[in-house]
Order: C-alpha cells, then structure tokens, then sequence
C-alpha cells in the first residue's frame, strides 16, 4: 500500500500568514489521485482539494493544492481564524485507498 | 441537498458485533460509491472498503477482511457497516462517505462512536 507521510506534524502561524503542507508518497500516486481535507474538532473531515489541485465546492480560493509523483503541498495563502485545523491528505489511485497522518495547524 | 446521517453511538463488549447505518438523502442513492472510514481517538484516518449500492458489491482493506460487512437497502437509501469480534482497539468513530466517481470523497455523515469495553 502506499505510505503517505505528512509533514509537519504541527504548524504553528498566525492569522494572516501562508502555511505550507507537505504531503510524501512511498510511491507515485497514479493519476494524479491526491485530496486534502480539513477536520475541526468534534466535526467529520471536509473535502477541500481533488486530483492534486481541483478546489471542491465552496473552497475560498485562498486554498490551493499541487505537485506530482511522490510531492504534494497544499498551500493556504492568508490563514483566516477558520483555517486553524488538521489537515490530510488522501491517495484515491491504488487500493487501498490511504491518508497521511495529519499535519495540525494552531495559533501561534 | 446531500445528507448522509449516521445512526447513534454504541456501546459492546469484546467479541462483540456491531452494525452502524448511514442514511442517505438529497441524491441517488444508487449512483455513487458508498465507503466507510474510521477514526480512532486522538488518531488518523482509516479506509475500510466500499460498496457499489447499485450491486451490492464492496471491496474491503485487507485489515478488515472477515470480519467487516458492507450492505445497502435501496429501498430506504441506506448503506450499514458491520464489525465483528470487536476488540479494544476498534473504539472509533466510524464515518460513511460518499464517493463522486473519482476516488475521493465529497460528503461524510456525522460519524457513529463505536465504544468497545469490557
């Protein structure tokens, strides 16, 4: 299967500041099969990004996804108070399908 | 629009069974992959299989294999997820998850915690 590990596992910004995920696969993700969702607490995940860089409905623009192959990143330019989270990414090209650990973003 | 609701928390003991339900409305049913994701405390996310609720096919992680059933009843738009001989280890919120096509998922239910103890 393939391993994704993300890193960091904790980023510490303040509201206004760009944050940076990073999201590594054991192996290439076929097709660019990549997704990155955002989990508050108590609440399921929200889809934000699909197939590396497809914002899903509703996604402010201030969210963006890219890479290829085995390095993926998703970008939030300008953190809004909203943005503080965990964020995942998730391989939908191999079965099984697998996420990433967990990167958590928190107030600086 | 799309909902998918999740029914109540559940409590068993080890060596238990339990089946969780997620109902489905706001679009058809039969139309879109069904899959089942779990979360333990505190932990990442983990997929435990699909099914097709047009066929009734379903494909489950290896992890999970015999002891996990994935079923629907179309007529009530509703897809359940069986766990058998629970363990400790199984205490997590169970999430379905509706799948557009591609391979991700656009729409979770609530998620059902699914406490396992002695």
């Amino acid at each position: 299967e393939i391993v994704l590990t993300q890193s960091p596992a904790t980023l510490s910004l303040s509201p206004g500041e760009r944050a940076t995920l990073s999201c590594g696969a054991s192996q290439s993700v076929s097709s660019s099969s990549l997704a990155w969702y955002q989990q508050k607490p108590g609440l399921a995940p929200r889809l934000l990004i699909y197939d590396v860089s497809s914002r899903a409905t509703g996604i402010p623009d201030r969210f963006s996804g890219s890479g290829s192959g085995t390095d993926f990143t998703l970008t939030i330019s300008r953190l809004e108070p909203e943005d503080f989270a965990v964020y995942y990414c998730q391989q939908y090209g191999t079965s099984p399908r697998t996420f990433g650990q967990g990167t958590r973003v928190e107030i600086k | 629009q799309v909902q998918l609701v999740h029914s109540g928390a559940e409590v068993k003991k080890p060596g238990a069974s339990v089946k969780v339900s997620c109902k489905a409305s706001g679009y058809t049913f039969t139309g879109y992959f069904m899959h089942w994701v779990r979360q333990a405390p505190g932990q990442g996310l983990e997929w435990m299989g699909r099914i097709n609720p047009n066929s009734g096919d379903t494909n489950y992680a290896q992890e999970f294999q015999g002891r996990v059933t994935m079923t629907r009843d179309t007529s009530i738009s509703t897809a359940y997820m069986d766990l058998s001989r629970l363990r400790s280890d199984d205490t997590a919120v169970y999430y379905c998850a509706r799948e557009p096509g591609a391979g991700y998922f656009d729409f979770w239910g609530q998620g059902t915690l699914v406490t396992v103890s002695s």
